[in-house]
């Protein structure tokens, strides 16, 4: 039972587009989404967060959206960038904050 | 300026011995959770300490699989009679508060069962 799903487990985009990573939840207690980020041989790095009081939380160029009604969440990175090229991935947690769901992950590879 | 501490980093043992997997949380954090990640897959939690106190084991296996945070020293997750399908990437993260988001994650221990 796959709470946190990322759809696309591949994603390449050419230097300086857009990237958009999309990740769906099926439990409606999730209310704190977080992607990481993740190079071989190395633990996840966190990037950037969002609370479900929020649909729009920036950093720099990574911006993550919410939609709540559809439990949807997606990161975009603008511009994108040969160091951007890592698996990515969403996760959540509900408000007990025990653990973190994780989804299975997105690749993605930005071309120079 | 430490991060979380993992180790060891690789750890390769036989099928029957047991694996003993350390991990440090950032100074001033005092919340520690473990996760494993099959290959290929996403990372799944297993357990969420805080010093001394296990508070959420809903994710460990019931059999050979423990963990403990002691008042002194690391988290250790200790795996006995250790079998193939143990073989995974095993990564502690830390947080200073049960809050419900961010965690640090240590570089991980690799595991492989021969």
């Amino acid at each position: 039972d796959q709470q946190v799903k990322q759809n696309s487990p591949s994603l390449s985009v050419q230097e300086g587009r857009i990237s958009i990573l999309n990740c769906d939840y099926t439990n409606s207690m999730f209310d704190y989404f977080l992607w990481y980020k993740k190079y071989p041989a190395e633990g996840p790095t966190f990037l950037i967060s969002i609370s479900s009081i929020k649909d729009k939380n920036e950093d720099g160029r990574f911006t993550v959206f919410l939609n709540k009604s559809a439990k949807h969440l997606s990161l975009h990175i603008v511009p994108s960038q040969p160091g951007d090229s890592a698996v990515y991935f969403c996760a959540a947690s509900d408000n007990a904050g025990n653990m973190l769901t994780f989804g299975g992950g997105t690749r993605l590879m930005v071309k120079p | 300026n430490a991060g979380v501490m993992q180790n060891p980093r690789h750890l390769v043992r036989r099928r029957g011995q047991e694996a003993r997997l350390r991990c440090s949380p950032v100074k001033g954090h005092s919340h520690v959770y473990w996760y494993r990640q099959l290959p290929e897959e996403g990372l799944k939690f297993m357990v969420y300490l805080q010093k001394e106190n296990i508070i959420d084991e809903s994710g460990m296996p019931k059999e050979r699989f423990s963990a403990e945070f002691p008042k002194e020293g690391p988290s250790i997750l200790r795996i006995q009679q250790v079998v193939r399908g143990d073989s995974a990437a095993y990564f502690c993260a830390s947080s200073p508060t049960q809050s419900t988001g961010t965690q640090y994650f240590g570089p991980g221990t690799r595991l492989l069962v021969l």
